[in-house]
């Protein structure tokens, strides 16, 4: 049984940067893309980037100024940074197995930004 | 960006009658190379993350009950669920993944009358 933990700050001031990890328990990590995907209090759902073990690398256009997403193949793990963060980044961040059709999503974690 | 537009916001049904979700796209997301429409439907409930129900506009998900069917081609995409159910009470997506950056729906709220 495929598994995706995360973990994280879920409060950060203003002009910080976030930071989340995701780690994959029980399944293939070479075999996929990865993706970060964020979801504002009682909104809808924004595609942030997506990763693959080889460290191939898309961004959102909206958001790729401040995010870097990274990976550490030895422990089956991504990395979500999101840089200078504003009240606007305040959601549920999801890592997820996939880009273009995501079965498997990890159990979020509500990042607030809040001075 | 694709911009997906779903109709309505809420939806109110009776338990046992048929539900209807639309999701229109700005730009086409057929491919007719393959004839595929790079559209899938998620369903989200309180505090979980979403759960795919259908893609390539009407190919429905393993495990998703038959009462969920999906249609449509080109810009105009509609969701259907046949006889509500209570346990489909929930917030519905459309998403395309025919161009970077994946895009969604504004979702959709479905709840009993």
């Amino acid at each position: 049984q495929v598994q995706l933990q995360q973990w994280g700050a879920g409060l950060l001031k203003p002009s910080e940067t976030l930071s989340l990890t995701c780690a994959v328990y029980g399944g293939s990590f070479s075999s996929y893309y990865w993706s970060w995907i964020r979801q504002p209090p009682g909104k809808g759902l924004e595609w942030i980037g997506e990763i693959n073990h080889s460290g191939s690398i898309t961004y959102n256009p909206s958001l790729k100024s401040r995010v870097t997403i990274s990976v550490d193949t030895s422990k089956n793990q991504f990395s979500l940074k999101l840089s200078s963060v504003t009240a606007a980044d305040t959601a549920v961040y999801y890592c997820a197995r996939g880009t273009t059709l995501v079965r498997l999503w990890g159990q979020g974690t509500l990042v607030t930004v809040s001075s | 960006d694709i911009v997906m537009t779903q109709s309505p916001d809420s939806l109110a049904v009776s338990l046992g009658e048929r539900a209807t979700i639309n999701c229109k796209s700005s730009q086409s997301v057929l491919n007719s190379s393959n004839n595929k429409n790079y559209l899938a439907w998620y369903q989200q409930k309180p505090g979980q993350p979403p759960k795919l129900l259908i893609y390539w506009a009407s190919t429905r998900e393993s495990g998703v009950p038959d009462r969920f069917s999906g249609s449509g081609s080109g810009t105009d995409f509609t969701l259907t669920i046949s006889s509500l159910q209570a346990e489909d009470v929930a917030v519905y997506y459309c998403q395309q993944y025919y161009r970077i950056p994946i895009t969604f729906g504004q979702g959709t709220r479905l709840e009993i009358k």
